[in-house]
C-alpha cells in the first residue's frame, strides 16, 4: 500500500531532550515536507526537500532540523524541544513539487507531540 | 501575512442540505487551488482541485467554484452527509500558468464542517 508513515504517533517529552520524528514513504517520491498544525493557525510548513540532500526552510523552521540522506526518509529533529513546539506534526510527499501542486500531497497520519 | 484565508472556523449544516465553504486569497500569482479534507487522527487527504483557466470543477457531490477577479473560491457539497464532517483546508500554488512559480502549496487555516443528522 502506498503510504507515508510517521513514527511515533504520540510523544510526550520534556524540555531540552532531543527527539526525532521519523517519516518514510514507499512511493519513490522526490518531494517531501513537514508541517505543523496548531489551533487557529492551520497547516504551516516547517521544512521541505526537493530531493536527496536538497532541503530548505519553510515558514516556521526555527527550532527544527531535517535531513534527507535517502529518498524515502525525511526525519524531523528537535535538538532542544520547548513547550511552544507542542503541536500536531504531519509529513507529506509527492512525486515532485509540481505534481504535488496539481494532484496534492500524500500526508502521513500525524504525530502528536507534547513538550512539558 | 496570510495569503490564503478561510474566515469561517466552523460551519454546521443539516444532512441533505448544501454546505458552502469559502476561501479567499491575496496573492495574484496563485493559479492552482486544491481542497483537502481532514478527519481527526488522520492526515489531510486531497479532495478536489481547480486551475485558474476554469471557473468550475465538479466531482460527484463536490463542486469547486473559482472567481479570479474576486480572488475567491468556494467548495459546495450537495447533498451534505454526516460522513462529510471534517476539517476542510483550502490550498493554493503558483506556477501552473507560467511554469515558473514555486509550486509550493500555501494552506488556509481550515474550516470545521459539522453535518447534523
Amino acid at each position: 500500500e502506498a503510504q507515508v508513515t510517521q513514527n511515533p504517533r504520540y510523544l510526550i517529552t520534556v524540555t531540552g531532550k532531543k527527539l526525532t520524528v521519523t517519516c518514510s514513504q514507499n512511493m519513490n517520491h522526490e518531494y517531501m515536507s513537514w508541517y505543523r498544525q496548531d489551533p487557529g493557525l492551520g497547516l504551516r510548513q516547517i521544512y521541505y526537500s526537493m530531493n536527496v540532500e536538497v532541503t530548505d526552510k519553510g515558514d516556521v523552521p526555527e527550532g527544527y532540523k531535517v535531513s534527507r540522506k535517502e529518498k524515502r526518509n525525511f526525519p524531523l529533529i528537535l535538538e532542544s524541544p520547548s513547550p511552544n513546539q507542542t503541536s500536531l506534526y504531519f509529513c507529506a510527499s509527492s512525486l515532485s513539487i509540481r505534481t504535488g501542486a496539481y494532484y496534492g500531497y500524500t500526508f502521513g497520519s500525524g504525530t502528536r507531540l507534547t513538550v512539558v | 501575512d496570510q495569503q490564503v484565508k478561510q474566515n469561517s472556523p466552523s460551519l454546521s449544516v443539516q444532512e441533505g442540505r448544501i454546505s458552502i465553504l469559502n476561501c479567499d486569497y491575496t496573492n495574484s500569482m496563485f493559479d492552482y487551488f486544491l481542497w483537502y479534507k481532514k478527519y481527526p487522527a488522520e492526515g489531510p487527504t486531497f479532495l478536489i482541485s481547480i486551475s485558474s483557466i476554469k471557473d468550475k470543477n465538479e466531482d460527484g457531490r463536490f463542486t469547486v467554484f473559482l472567481n479570479k477577479s474576486a480572488k475567491h473560491l468556494s467548495l459546495h457539497i450537495v447533498p451534505s452527509q454526516p460522513g462529510d464532517s471534517a476539517v476542510y483546508f483550502c490550498a493554493a500554488s503558483a506556477g501552473f500558468s507560467s511554469g515558473a512559480g514555486s509550486y509550493q502549496l500555501t494552506f488556509g487555516k481550515g474550516t470545521k464542517l459539522s453535518v447534523i443528522p
